[in-house]
C-alpha cells in the first residue's frame, strides 16, 4: 500500500529551527510537495522537489532522499504565524496525489 | 503564480438539497482538476479527477451520482452535491494543474466549507 508518516504534533520556539521530517512509500515517484495549512484554510504551496537534495525558499528548506523515501521541511527563524499543520503529499505514477495527515506545528512565544 | 477561484466559501443548506461548487482556473488552462474532502482533524481525501471534456474518475467510496463533477471547460469545473445530508458537511477544495508548465504543481482554490442542517 501507499503511506506517508509524519509527526502528529511539533513544538518550537519563536526564532528558532524546527525540522518537520516526513518519509513515503508510494507506486512510483513524480514529486514531493509541502503545503502548509491554517485551520479553516485551504493548504498553501511551500515546496516541489522532484530531485535529490535541497531547495531553499526564504525562512523555508525543503530536501528529498528518494532512495530513502524521505524528505524534510525546515523553517528557520520561527514566527508565531508559523503555527500551522505542515502536510507532506507525494504524486505517484499516476500523478494522484498521496497527502500525509499532517504535522501540527506549535510556536511558543 | 497561478490563481484558482473558488465559489462559494461557504454555504449552509437543508437536507436534502443540492448544493453546487465552482473551481475556476484565473489565469491559466485546467486540463486537469481534483476535488478534495477534508473532514476536521483529517488529512485532504482526493475524490475525483476531472479531465476538461470527459467524465471524471472518482476515488473508490465516493458515490458518482451523489457528488456530479462537470468540467466543461478549460477554466471551469464544477462539484454538485446532491440530496446533501449532514454527514456531508465538510470542506470541499478543488486544485487544478497548469497543462501548459506542467510543473507538476497544483493550486488550490480557497475551499468552500459546506454546513447541511
Amino acid at each position: 500500500g501507499q503511506n506517508i508518516d509524519q509527526p502528529t504534533e511539533m513544538t518550537a520556539t519563536e526564532g528558532a529551527i524546527v525540522q518537520i521530517n516526513c518519509t513515503y512509500q508510494t507506486s512510483g515517484f513524480n514529486g514531493l510537495f509541502w503545503y502548509q495549512q491554517h485551520a479553516g484554510e485551504a493548504p498553501t504551496f511551500l515546496s516541489y522537489n522532484v530531485l535529490d537534495g535541497l531547495e531553499e525558499k526564504g525562512r523555508f528548506s525543503s530536501f528529498l532522499s528518494r532512495s530513502k523515501g524521505y524528505s524534510y521541511l525546515l523553517l528557520k527563524e520561527l514566527q508565531m504565524k508559523d503555527s500551522a499543520s505542515y502536510l507532506c503529499a507525494v504524486m505517484d505514477s499516476n500523478y494522484q496525489l498521496i497527502w500525509g495527515a499532517g504535522t501540527k506545528l506549535i510556536i511558543k512565544p | 503564480g497561478a490563481v484558482v477561484s473558488q465559489h462559494p466559501s461557504r454555504v449552509i443548506c437543508k437536507s436534502g438539497t443540492s448544493v453546487k461548487i465552482e473551481c475556476r482556473s484565473l489565469d491559466f488552462q485546467a486540463t486537469t482538476m481534483f476535488w478534495y474532502r477534508q473532514f476536521p482533524k483529517q488529512s485532504l481525501m482526493l475524490m475525483a479527477t476531472s479531465n476538461e471534456g470527459s467524465k471524471a474518475t472518482y476515488e473508490q467510496g465516493v458515490e458518482k451520482d451523489k457528488f456530479l463533477i462537470n468540467h466543461a471547460s478549460l477554466t471551469l469545473s464544477t462539484l454538485t452535491v446532491t440530496s446533501a445530508h449532514p454527514e456531508d458537511s465538510s470542506f470541499y477544495i478543488c486544485s487544478a494543474r497548469d497543462g501548459r508548465r506542467d510543473t507538476g504543481e497544483l493550486f488550490f482554490g480557497e475551499g468552500s466549507r459546506l454546513t447541511v442542517l
